[in-house]
C-alpha cells in the first residue's frame, strides 16, 4: 500500500492565483481529512469528509474548497491565494471511528507570494 | 468541545536521561488520546494511543503514557532518551461528537543533548 499520498511536495504561488492540492490514499478509509500546520498553532483542521459525497468545514475553512467523488481522493482547492495561507498541508485519512489513529500524507509546502 | 494543551513548547534533556512531555485534554465525552510524532519534513505518525482499554499505554520506540482522568492528563514518557528521538511531538483528542474531530495540541518540540 501507499497509504496517503499527496502531490505536489512544494509550490510557489502569487497572490490571487488558485491550485489544487491533491490526496490520494488506498487503505478504503472512509474519514479524510486537510489540515495546515503552522509554527507554534500545531495543526488546524481545515475540512474533512466521513465518505464520498459529504463534507464538513473544520476550524480553519475559508479561502478554501473541498470535494469528495470517490473514496480514494480528496483535493483541496485555494480559490484565490492569499499570503497568509503560506503554509504546510497535510492530508489524513482514518477508519470511520475515532478511536482509530489517522495517517499522514507527507505534507505539501505552499509559499503564497 | 475537545481541547488540548501541551505545556511547553520546548523540551530540552541530555542523552539517557528521562523524557516527560506534558499534555492536558478537555473533552465533553469520553476522549481517545493520542500521541503523534513528526520528524523534519515528514508527516505525522502515531506513537501511542488511548482507547480506554487500559490506562497505561505502550507505544512505539520505548514510549509510554498514562491516563489519568482525575488530573485530565496524557503525559508521554520515555526512561531514557536518545539522539534519534530529537522531533517535535504532538498529542491529540479525537471523540464522535456529531461527527467525527481530533483537535491537536500545539506540538512540542524535544531536543536531545549529547
Amino acid at each position: 500500500n501507499a497509504g496517503v499520498t499527496q502531490t505536489p511536495k512544494f509550490q510557489v504561488l502569487k497572490t490571487g492565483q488558485s491550485m489544487t492540492l491533491q490526496c490520494a490514499q488506498d487503505m478504503n478509509h472512509e474519514y479524510m481529512s486537510w489540515y495546515r500546520q503552522d509554527p507554534g498553532m500545531g495543526l488546524r483542521l481545515i475540512h474533512y469528509s466521513v465518505g464520498a459525497g459529504i463534507t464538513d468545514q473544520g476550524e480553519v475553512p475559508n479561502g478554501y474548497n473541498v470535494s469528495r467523488s470517490t473514496t480514494e481522493d480528496f483535493p483541496l482547492r485555494l480559490l484565490s491565494a492569499a499570503p497568509s495561507q503560506t503554509s504546510v498541508y497535510f492530508c489524513a485519512s482514518n477508519h470511520r471511528d475515532a478511536s482509530y489513529e489517522q495517517y499522514f500524507g507527507p505534507g505539501t509546502r505552499l509559499t503564497v507570494t | 468541545a475537545q481541547s488540548v494543551t501541551q505545556l511547553g513548547s520546548h523540551v530540552s534533556v541530555s542523552e539517557g536521561a528521562l523524557v516527560l512531555l506534558r499534555c492536558n485534554y478537555s473533552s465533553s465525552v469520553p476522549p481517545y488520546l493520542f500521541w503523534y510524532v513528526q520528524y523534519p519534513n515528514q508527516g505525522l505518525q502515531l506513537l501511542l494511543k488511548y482507547t480506554s482499554a487500559a490506562t497505561l499505554v505502550k507505544g512505539i520506540n520505548g514510549f509510554e503514557a498514562e491516563f489519568k482522568k482525575s488530573e485530565t492528563s496524557f503525559h508521554l514518557t520515555k526512561p531514557s532518551a536518545h539522539m534519534s528521538d530529537a522531533a517535535e511531538y504532538f498529542c491529540a483528542v479525537g471523540a464522535y461528537t456529531g461527527g467525527f474531530k481530533t483537535i491537536f495540541g500545539a506540538g512540542t518540540r524535544l531536543f536531545v543533548k549529547a
